[in-house]
């Protein structure tokens, strides 16, 4: 049972860069979400999505894409990196959201720097 | 929409004495709040959560919140602290799944 899987763990990228974060899930969940976590902020909303199809942004979307081409899958893309991307960014995915027995399962996590 | 505020950035406590980690909320509607824990160099776990069936919540390894309407707070609260408590804890609510900027608790042997 694989639950949320990302990759890369690791990746450094020079600034103007492009590379996408890929995010996958076995156990059908509608809901999929990106964070970024850096020091002092906390975890922060890039993206989400409510089902295949379905995407829109959270509290700190600019600088990166997602789409929703099916439940399994939610990557994300970095257009053209930039030096304040670098940060360790979680995706998550959760059945529902709102659902009183519901919570939301992390992947491991991708450090990524931009130099 | 719904918003956290998450009161300290950082608590030590010595080991068996309790922990307090604060947390205020905002919303214009009846709240549903979380709270996550995230060990070094691990993933994050829910701890506990809040859907207004009770406004004590007990979650695992002895933490529990209490939800108070009247002062807008969520806070998280273990009576005896343990060294594997040390951490960092995160309060949030279920509209967008949305976190607050986290407290790092140190816990002091």
């Amino acid at each position: 049972n694989a639950g949320v899987t990302q990759t890369p763990k690791f990746q450094v990228l020079k600034t103007g860069q492009s590379m996408t974060l890929q995010c996958a899930q076995d156990m059908n969940h509608e809901y999929m979400s990106w964070y970024r976590q850096d020091p002092g902020m906390g975890l922060r909303l890039i993206h989400y999505s409510v089902g295949a199809g379905i995407t829109d942004q959270g509290e700190v979307p600019n600088g990166y894409n997602v789409s929703r081409s099916t439940t399994e899958d939610f990557p994300l893309r970095l257009l053209s990196a930039a030096p304040s991307q670098t940060s360790v960014y979680f995706c998550a995915s959760s059945y529902s959201v709102g659902a009183t027995d519901e919570k939301l399962f992390f992947g491991s996590g991708t450090q990524l720097s931009v130099l | 929409a719904q918003s956290v505020t998450q009161l300290d950035s950082h608590v030590s406590v010595s080991e068996g004495t309790p922990v307090l980690l604060r947390c205020n909320y905002s919303s214009s509607y009846s709240p549903s709040l979380f709270w996550y824990v995230q060990h070094p160099n691990k993933g994050l776990q829910l701890l506990l959560k809040y859907t207004s069936a009770a406004t004590l919540v007990k979650g695992i390894n002895g933490f529990e919140a209490e939800f108070k309407k009247s002062e807008t707070s969520f806070h998280l609260t273990k009576p005896s602290a343990h060294m594997s408590d040390a951490a960092e804890y995160f309060c949030g609510g279920t509209y967008k799944y949305i976190f607050g900027t986290g407290t790092r608790l140190k816990v002091l042997a």
